[in-house]
């Protein structure tokens, strides 16, 4: 049940732009998308509901394909804030949440 | 609103021991969930309790359990431990009254086993 994310590390130049995807081989109620920092707690960014719109956070946004079971992450004009661990956590209707692997990101100047 | 805690941050125990971690959710989340993170396998999912009862379950050995209590503090035991438990440990809480609502994590339990 644990959703699959790629790419696995990408390495982006500040102000470039960089899509996370994660796929799931299970039906979708929601995705949630959380960030984590070395050393720190996943903190939240977004959550996309079934039949939800399109989310967006600052120059983050992230859309959600309930046919396909897939998200992705949109970070546009990367900031060397933006450097982290990025996981989907896939929601079927269980009220848990299984996670991904991770996706790496490290934004350099 | 105080956020997710958990205690301890970390611990070191040997092998064939037993261990305790606790975890105090936001307030007004009945809902916790442990997760075991280890390099190279992300957050893999334990298990969530929900007024004081175990509600979903993930793929572990029974030397994972975990408890509730009715004030929504949830504890979680592992023993006879194993080298390969050594894991950073999070805790999760939610109020899934709400919709829209996501899980807000503690900042773990770094668990080394020797």
């Amino acid at each position: 049940q644990q959703p699959v994310q790629s790419p696995q590390a990408v390495i982006l130049r500040e102000g470039e732009d960089a899509v996370i995807n994660c796929s799931s081989s299970k039906a979708l109620y929601s995705v949630h998308w959380y960030r984590q920092k070395h050393g720190e707690a996943p903190v939240f960014l977004m959550i996309l509901l079934k039949g939800g719109e399109q989310k967006g956070h600052e120059k983050i946004s992230a859309s959600f394909n309930e046919k396909k079971q897939q998200s992705s992450l949109y970070l546009t004009a990367s900031q060397l804030s933006y450097s982290g661990t990025y996981f989907c956590g896939t929601e079927g209707g269980a009220n848990n949440l299984f996670f991904g692997t991770g996706t790496r990101l490290t934004v350099i100047p | 609103k105080a956020g997710v805690t958990q205690t301890p941050r970390y611990l070191i125990k040997t092998r064939g021991q037993q261990v305790t971690l606790s975890c105090s959710p936001i307030s007004g989340h009945r809902s916790v969930s442990w997760y075991q993170q280890t390099p190279g396998q992300g957050l893999q999912f334990l298990f969530e309790y929900f007024s004081e009862t175990q509600r979903n379950k993930g793929n572990f050995p029974g030397r994972f359990s975990g408890r509730q209590f009715s004030n929504s503090r949830s504890e979680m035991n592992v023993s006879t431990l194993e080298l390969g438990d050594s894991a950073l440990y999070l805790c999760a809480s939610r109020n899934p009254d709400l919709l829209q609502e996501t899980q807000y994590f503690g900042p773990g339990t770094r668990l080394l086993v020797l």
